[in-house]
């Protein structure tokens, strides 16, 4: 089937503006995570969902960053008022369950904030 | 707090030949997966192989085996007759009750003609 995917693949926004990343996963998959990936670096754990709970936000950098998800399908990063500093490709992943599952990871968006 | 270590930033081989990247890791937990990403320049993580803690038997994929040693928190992959299109990034992960992964900072793989 179909994989995880993101959009925009791309994005380009100036300081002080508002982005919204989305992220659908793979069908069926009731867990979905959200990484953040700087540039030459590993990845960096934001949130994760157990169907349209998020059980632990204390991976969100600052009170800038919110997620939401709906319908255990599609997802959605919202960055508040972007930073230089939020410049980074986001990753999002999916696997059927949360704890002992295997992660499939969608292209990511890079997010460049001017 | 569970921890990955990827002590090589960077490793090159020779096309054909045979590659080990290294992996070792800290956790209290008796439960657990431990996974190997490759990250191409296209940026898509891409699940090489995946290793349950509970299994004695070391896990293969192709021309991919790890070596995993649990009493020594390792977890090292061998990737054979290398070819040009295993170049990439390479992470190390470790999955427990915490639900998220656990990343190493990453291996930059080189593979030369």
């Amino acid at each position: 089937g179909a994989g995880v995917s993101q959009s925009p693949s791309n994005k380009v926004t100036e300081k002080g503006k508002d982005v919204e990343l989305r992220c659908d996963p793979i069908s069926g998959h009731t867990a979905l995570y959200w990484y953040r990936q700087r540039l030459g670096q590993g990845l960096e754990f934001l949130i994760y969902f157990q169907g349209n709970s998020a059980p632990d936000k204390s991976g969100l950098p600052s009170d800038r960053f919110s997620a939401e998800r709906t319908g255990e399908s599609v997802s959605t990063l919202t960055i508040q008022r972007t930073q230089q500093e939020d410049s980074a490709v986001y990753l999002c992943a999916s696997s059927e369950t949360v704890f002992l599952g295997t992660q499939y990871f969608g292209p990511g968006t890079r997010l460049l904030v001017l | 707090a569970q921890t990955v270590t990827q002590s090589q930033p960077e490793m090159s081989v020779q096309e054909a030949e045979t590659v080990t990247l290294s992996c070792t890791y800290d956790t209290s937990e008796s439960d657990y997966y431990l996974f190997w990403y490759k990250q191409p320049p296209s940026r898509q993580m891409i699940l090489v192989i995946r290793q349950e803690a509970y299994k004695q038997q070391n896990a293969t994929e192709n021309r991919f085996s790890v070596n995993f040693q649990k009493a020594a928190k390792s977890f090292s992959l061998k990737i054979s007759d290398s070819q040009l299109g295993d170049a990439a990034m390479y992470f190390c992960a470790f999955g427990g009750s915490q639900g998220n992964l656990i990343f190493g900072k990453g291996t930059k793989l080189s593979v030369k003609p």
